[in-house]
């Protein structure tokens, strides 16, 4: 079935380094790619996303990679700060019946001062 | 408030017992997705709606779960004779093109 894995699963930086949280999809029809962000006790919120067509994107200091042929999307933070410390989750839209988003399992981000 | 709502933020059940969940999403939006997510998790795909019609349910869903969508706008979601494997949160989001999901709060599930 289809499937999304993400490493590492914990990750800690200095603050001002740079973090990278990589996933696979199995789907190769996966054409939407989206990374949420959720603080504790709080919901996931969209931070970037990237469609297939596209090879980067970029947005102030975050970015995301996507590599179709491995089926490789990457997650970059540059001068990472502490409000940057929380669960980030990649997620693939599934082509496969009906597409839905599904998510991989999270990195915890910690960033310390 | 024009965000994704759910209610209520936290039900403590027995198990046995049946409980309902709501989800109103943004107006606008017709697609809803309901997903469960324990601690450490990722949010897990349990069930979709466009508009009214139920597209997809996950396979690894039992027959205790339904959702409804009665005219494609604020959605239930039901667990009968609930589990202690139930307790999660249970979390609702909404989008318009089947991309950026919006998240509701989401429901705290906690089976005794």
């Amino acid at each position: 079935g289809e499937n999304v894995e993400q490493h590492p699963s914990t990750l800690s930086v200095q603050e001002g380094d740079s973090a990278v949280i990589k996933c696979t999809y199995s789907d190769s029809a996966s054409n939407y790619f989206p990374w949420y962000k959720q603080e504790l006790g709080k919901r996931p919120q969209l931070i970037i996303d990237i469609r297939s067509n596209v090879g980067e994107k970029k947005d102030q200091r975050i970015a995301v990679t996507l590599n179709k042929t491995a089926k490789h999307f990457s997650l970059h933070i540059t001068e990472t700060q502490p409000e940057d410390s929380a669960v980030y989750f990649c997620a693939a839209r599934t082509k496969t019946s009906y597409d839905k988003v599904i998510f991989g399992p999270g990195t915890s981000l910690s960033v310390i001062p | 408030d024009t965000g994704v709502s759910q209610d209520p933020r936290h039900k403590i059940t027995k198990r046995g017992q049946n409980v309902t969940f709501r989800c109103d999403p943004i107006s606008e939006h017709n697609r809803l997705y309901w997903y469960r997510q324990t601690l450490g998790q990722g949010p897990e795909f349990l069930t979709y709606f466009q508009n009214e019609a139920q597209l997809e349910k996950s396979r690894l869903l039992s027959d205790r779960f339904s959702a409804e969508r009665p005219k494609g706008s604020f959605s239930t979601l039901e667990i009968q004779r609930t589990e202690q494997g139930d307790s999660a949160m249970y979390l609702c989001a909404s989008s318009e093109f089947n991309e950026k999901l919006f998240f509701g709060s989401g429901t705290q599930l906690s089976v005794l």
